[in-house]
């Protein structure tokens, strides 16, 4: 079975500074993708970012970047330079090669940013 | 591109009642969609997975009889909720992935159902 686990319910930040998301997760599976998305109030999932669990450099995309350590099982977001518009809901998400994508989802973080 | 549309947006019915909900991929062929159902404050749990001309993968827990999936094109599914009940009251969230990038999904905006 695969878990992923989200300890932190809500983080609040400044407008302009930094918040790293934690997320943990558990698979048996060998290839795996790992994923970050954001539901803002809108309740539109979007992809924020996603790493493919074969490659050791950690993904980035514009002022968001990951924090991939495998043996650990750990998978955190890091948001730079916060933006009101960065207020959301922030779900890790886990799919194997074997499941035919299906995403096991995080609790979610909410994380509000403030001005 | 890869742009997934849902119909209704909301609706609400009354309990006993059948109500359907679509979910389109407008711009690509998608061979697996996905339906998730999501309560307030909560993450999204997987229904079932649909696969374009074969019968829906439903997740523990989820009754197949209650919650009809369909997926007879490549470019549309739909989830029928059966004689709906309020605690069927829910947000439902489709995605859909296609042949070529099994990696990554697209997903529809949602339908919030009431049920009264």
């Amino acid at each position: 079975a695969q878990t992923v686990t989200q300890s932190q319910p809500e983080m609040s930040v400044q407008e302009a500074e930094t918040v790293t998301l934690s997320c943990t997760y558990d698979t048996s599976e060998n290839n795996y993708y790992l994923f970050w998305y954001k539901q803002p109030p809108s309740r539109q999932m979007i992809l924020v970012i996603r790493q493919e669990a074969y490659k050791q450099q950690n993904a980035t995309e514009n002022r968001f970047s990951v924090n991939f350590q495998k043996a650990a099982k750990s998978f955190s977001l890091k948001i730079s330079d916060s933006q009101l518009g960065d207020t959301a809901m922030y779900f890790c998400a886990l799919s194997t090669t074997d499941s035919w994508g299906k995403l096991q989802f995080g609790a979610g973080t909410q994380v509000v940013v403030t001005p | 591109g890869a742009v997934v549309s849902q119909h209704p947006s909301r609706v609400i019915c009354k309990s006993g009642t059948s109500v359907k909900i679509e979910c389109r991929s407008l711009d690509f062929q998608a061979t697996t969609m996905f339906w998730y159902r999501q309560f307030p404050k909560k993450s999204l749990m997987l229904m079932a997975t649909s696969n374009e001309g074969s019968k829906a993968t439903y997740e523990q827990g989820v009754e197949k009889d209650k919650f009809l999936i369909n997926h007879a094109s490549l470019t549309l599914s739909t989830l029928t909720v059966t004689s709906a009940h309020p605690e069927d009251s829910s947000f439902y969230i489709c995605s859909a992935q296609t042949w070529q990038n099994t990696d990554t999904q697209y997903f529809g905006p949602g339908t919030r159902l009431t049920v009264l």
